[in-house]
Parts: structure tokens; sequence; C-alpha cells
């Protein structure tokens, strides 16, 4: 089946360790998303990719960064992590190129910050 | 700029009763409009959308949502809750473009 994977599921880090999260997808879709959700609120979104043209929303801190080094991979990159970025990241997908924004989410990997 | 507002956070009803789920949306031009469901630990998944045609859209789990534009709503609904349909669900709107305006998401919770 198609989908959007995410590795890991569960990830611990240490304060200030960097650490990268990887999604892939199997739906050749044009443009990849990273969300950052904390518990019981909305997922918000840090940045999108449409193809290779990166977009990054104005208040994403500059702590995290982002590669699409092919269609089907992308990465999130914490480079200094705090206790503050503990939360569920989730990747999700579209197509680009319809009207409408239809988005295929991955299942999550949930960071701990020690 | 486009906002959802669902207006309860949380919504506790008992197995095998009806719910109804909010979702109002601010646009002043056509929109296109989601519900998603996220179970514990998990990503979103895609319960139904509204693009265009008949207002009452049905969806997977028995879920079905009704769009009314003059109301600027589109709630959604299932006529009898099971315990697995306890999750978090949250209403989107796509305004065009690339990116979704979420709501701030209801909690369901089925009691038995």
């Amino acid at each position: 089946d198609a989908m959007v994977i995410q590795n890991p599921r569960y990830q611990v880090t240490q304060f200030g360790k960097p650490v990268t999260l990887s999604c892939s997808q199997t739906l050749n879709h044009n443009v990849m998303y990273w969300y950052q959700q904390k518990s019981s609120q909305a997922p918000k979104l840090l940045f999108h990719y449409y193809d290779k043209d990166f977009n990054n929303e104005a208040d994403t801190p500059d702590n995290f960064q982002s590669r699409r080094p092919n269609t089907s991979f992308c990465f999130l990159d914490i480079r200094s992590p705090g206790l503050g970025d503990a939360a569920m990241y989730l990747c999700a997908t579209s197509p680009g190129d319809i009207d409408y924004n239809e988005q295929f989410f991955g299942p999550g990997t949930r960071l701990t910050v020690l | 700029a486009q906002s959802v507002t669902q207006l309860d956070s949380q919504v506790p009803v008992f197995e095998e009763a009806p719910v109804e789920l909010r979702c109002n949306y601010s646009s002043s031009v056509s929109v296109y409009l989601f519900w998603y469901v996220q179970y514990p630990n998990q990503g979103l998944q895609l319960l139904l959308k509204y693009l265009s045609g008949s207002t009452l859209v049905k969806g997977i789990n028995g879920f079905e949502a009704e769009f009314n534009k003059s109301q600027t709503s589109f709630h959604l609904r299932k006529p009898s809750v099971h315990i697995s349909d306890t999750a978090e669900y949250f209403c989107a709107v796509s305004p065009g473009g690339n990116k979704l305006v979420f709501g701030a998401g209801t909690i369901l919770r089925v009691k038995s």
C-alpha cells in the first residue's frame, strides 16, 4: 500500500544533542510537510517542500532544519534540542498539483528530550 | 486569514449514543473541508472531505458531515458511537495553496 513512513516511532535524545527524524513516502507526492504537535493541540506547521523548493514558516525556530534529498525522503534536523522541543513530529504529503490540499500523514515520531 | 473553530474541546458520550462534533470556519471564498481523526500516539487519518457537490458527505467508520455554506459550518456526526471511536478529531480547511488550517481539536470520550 502507498504510505508515509516515519522512523523511528519513538526517539529519546539529550538536551542539546542533535537529532534527526526521517520520513519517506511511496505516494510520489510533490509536497512534504513537517509538523510539531504538542499534547492536545493542533499540529503546527514547521515547513514544507514543494519538490525541492523549501518553504519555512515565519515562526519556526532556527533550531529546526530540514532536508529533502529526493522525492521520497525528507528529514527533520533539530540542532540543539531543548526541553520545549519534546513533542510528536508528524510528516505529511500532498500531491501539490490539485486545487485542494488533502494531506496524508505518517504515524509520527514522539521525541523525548532528557 | 482563514480560521477554524471547533466549539467543544471535549465531548463525553455514552456508547451507542449519537454524537455531533461542531466546526465553523471563516471564509469568503470557496473552501475545501476535511475531518481527520487521531488515535493516541498515531498520525492523522482522513475521515472525510467536502470538495463540492452534495452537502452531506459520508466517510469511514460510519461518520458523516454536513457542509452548510450560509452558516459556514461543517459539523461531524455519527448516529451510534463505539468505544473505539475515542480519539481526537480535527476539522481543517484548505483555502487553496499548499497548506491546511486546523482547528484546535475535539477529544471524543466514549464511555461504556
